[in-house]
């Protein structure tokens, strides 16, 4: 069964670093989305992209975040100058379109700022 | 705008015994609703969704969960636990026009004893 991936399963990185987050989508898929998870909290949409450009954006997704679709494989998270704050799982999901359609999740990626 | 409320962030039931975990939706339009469930260190697994056909609807491991528009609920329910349903649950929805996003709830662990 098709799946999505994520890479790095792990990642530590200095306060002020930048940090690239990698998402491969299931292959026919044209909608592809970020979520975060901070510890113990719940799940929380960042953005939506679609067609190479934003769909949709929350108001955790300020100016230190980017996201694009470099190679037309890869969809990928930047956190520009990443805070303490922003240590958390970043989910990526995928799907065909349609709020009604099925959002496939990867294993997601852990984040801690130090 | 859309919102998510899941009443009891734990709940604990015996093996064999009926799982019940609480959902209640705001939307300003018909919802579509979906339950997740993320088991240690893994990403989000769709368990069903409802997407305005059948208001029961049946997922996968035994679950299903109701559609009550008049109660705003869409509860999940099992009719016996086993030990390996124990994983956190997430309720989300969406909604046309909503960018596609899924706005979750704070989730609910749910443990099965012996």
């Amino acid at each position: 069964e098709p799946e999505v991936t994520q890479t790095p399963s792990h990642q530590v990185t200095q306060m002020g670093q930048e940090v690239i987050l990698r998402c491969v989508p299931i292959s026919n898929h044209l909608y592809f989305y970020w979520y975060r998870q901070i510890l113990g909290q719940k799940v929380e949409f960042l953005v939506s992209f679609y067609n190479n450009e934003i769909s949709e954006k929350s108001e955790i997704f300020d100016d230190q975040f980017s996201v694009e679709r470099p190679d037309g494989s890869n969809f990928t998270l930047k956190i520009r100058s990443t805070k303490l704050e922003d240590s958390a799982m970043y989910f990526c999901a995928t799907n065909s379109g349609g709020a009604g359609e099925t959002q496939y999740f990867g294993p997601g990626t852990r984040l801690l700022v130090l | 705008a859309q919102s998510v409320t899941q009443l009891g962030s734990h709940v604990s039931v015996s093996e064999g015994a009926l799982v019940l975990l609480r959902c209640n939706y705001s939307s300003s339009v018909p919802p579509y609703l979906f339950w997740y469930v993320q088991y240690p260190n893994q990403g989000l697994q769709l368990l069903l969704k409802y997407t305005s056909a059948a208001t029961l609807v049946k997922g996968i491991n035994g679950f299903e969960a109701e559609f009550k528009k008049s109660e705003t609920s869409f509860h999940l329910t099992k009719p016996s636990a086993h030990m390996s349903d124990a994983a956190e649950y997430f309720c989300a929805v969406s909604e046309e026009g909503g960018g596609n996003k899924l706005t979750f709830g704070t989730g609910t662990q749910l443990k099965v004893e012996l």
